[in-house]
C-alpha cells in the first residue's frame, strides 16, 4: 500500500496559486518526500523533493510540516500546462510506491 | 540534466511474439533502474528493480520468466516481454536512480506503449 494519501482531484483557476496536500503519517526519519507530476501518455516528471526544510525551485515550492507527517506542494501561479496528476512519494527503502495521486484541473 | 530515454516509444506486436524495450540514462550513471507498468486510468505499479551486473528483483505477482530484465551497463537496462499476449498491453515506464545520489530521486523515461494484437 502507498505510504501517502492525497485528494483524488483538485481544481484551480489559471494564474492563481495551488496548494496540493499530502499526508504521510508513517514517514520515517530517513524518508525523503518527492513530488512528481504526470501528463497523459508520458512518464512522471520530477518536480521537487525535501527532507525536513521547505524547498523552492523554479517549478514549485515544498512546505513540510514540522512533524513531517504532511507536506504541501505549492504552484505559485497555475497555468494550463500544470494540469496533470501529481504524486507525492516517500523514498527511503529505495523503491517508490505510487498512490493514486491528485488530478489537478486548471480552469482558464 | 538527469535525462532518461526509452526506445521504442510505442510498439504493436502479434500475440506470441517477444518485445524488447530499452531504457537509457543519457547523462548520468545508474546502478539501479526500475520498471513500472501503468494500465489506463491507474497509477504506476512497480514490476522490478534492476541492478547493474546482477539479477533483477521482481515484485510479487510479476513473472520473471515472462518479463526478462537485463542491466548490462550503468546506462542501459532492457525489459523483454516474452510471448506477449493482449493482457500485456500497457504503458511501460522505466526510471533510473543516480549512482552516488543520497536522496533516492528517480528520473523517469517517457514510457513505451505496448499493444499486443
Amino acid at each position: 500500500d502507498a505510504k501517502t494519501t492525497q485528494p483524488n482531484s483538485m481544481e484551480s483557476n489559471e494564474e492563481e496559486p495551488v496548494h496540493l496536500p499530502c499526508n504521510h503519517s508513517t514517514i520515517s526519519g530517513t524518508d525523503y518526500i518527492h513530488w512528481y507530476r504526470q501528463l497523459p501518455s508520458q512518464g512522471p516528471e520530477y518536480v521537487i523533493h525535501g527532507l525536513t526544510s521547505n524547498v523552492n525551485n523554479r517549478m514549485a515550492s515544498l512546505a513540510i510540516a514540522e512533524d513531517r507527517k504532511s507536506s504541501t506542494l505549492i504552484l505559485h501561479r497555475a497555468t494550463l500546462r500544470d494540469a496533470a496528476v501529481y504524486y507525492c512519494i516517500l523514498s527511503g527503502t529505495y523503491k517508490y510506491i505510487f498512490g493514486t495521486g491528485t488530478r489537478l484541473k486548471v480552469l482558464a | 540534466g538527469a535525462v532518461v530515454s526509452q526506445h521504442p516509444s510505442r510498439v504493436i506486436c502479434k500475440s506470441g511474439t517477444s518485445v524488447k524495450i530499452e531504457c537509457r540514462s543519457l547523462d548520468f550513471q545508474a546502478t539501479t533502474m526500475f520498471w513500472y507498468r501503468q494500465f489506463p486510468k491507474q497509477s504506476l505499479m512497480l514490476m522490478a528493480t534492476s541492478n547493474e551486473g546482477s539479477k533483477a528483483t521482481y515484485e510479487q505477482g510479476v513473472e520473471k520468466d515472462k518479463f526478462l530484465i537485463n542491466h548490462a551497463s550503468l546506462t542501459l537496462s532492457t525489459l523483454t516481454v516474452t510471448s506477449a499476449h493482449p493482457e500485456d498491453s500497457s504503458f511501460y515506464i522505466c526510471s533510473a536512480d543516480m549512482t552516488g545520489g543520497i536522496t533516492d530521486t528517480q528520473y523517469f523515461g517517457p514510457g513505451t506503449r505496448l499493444t499486443v494484437l
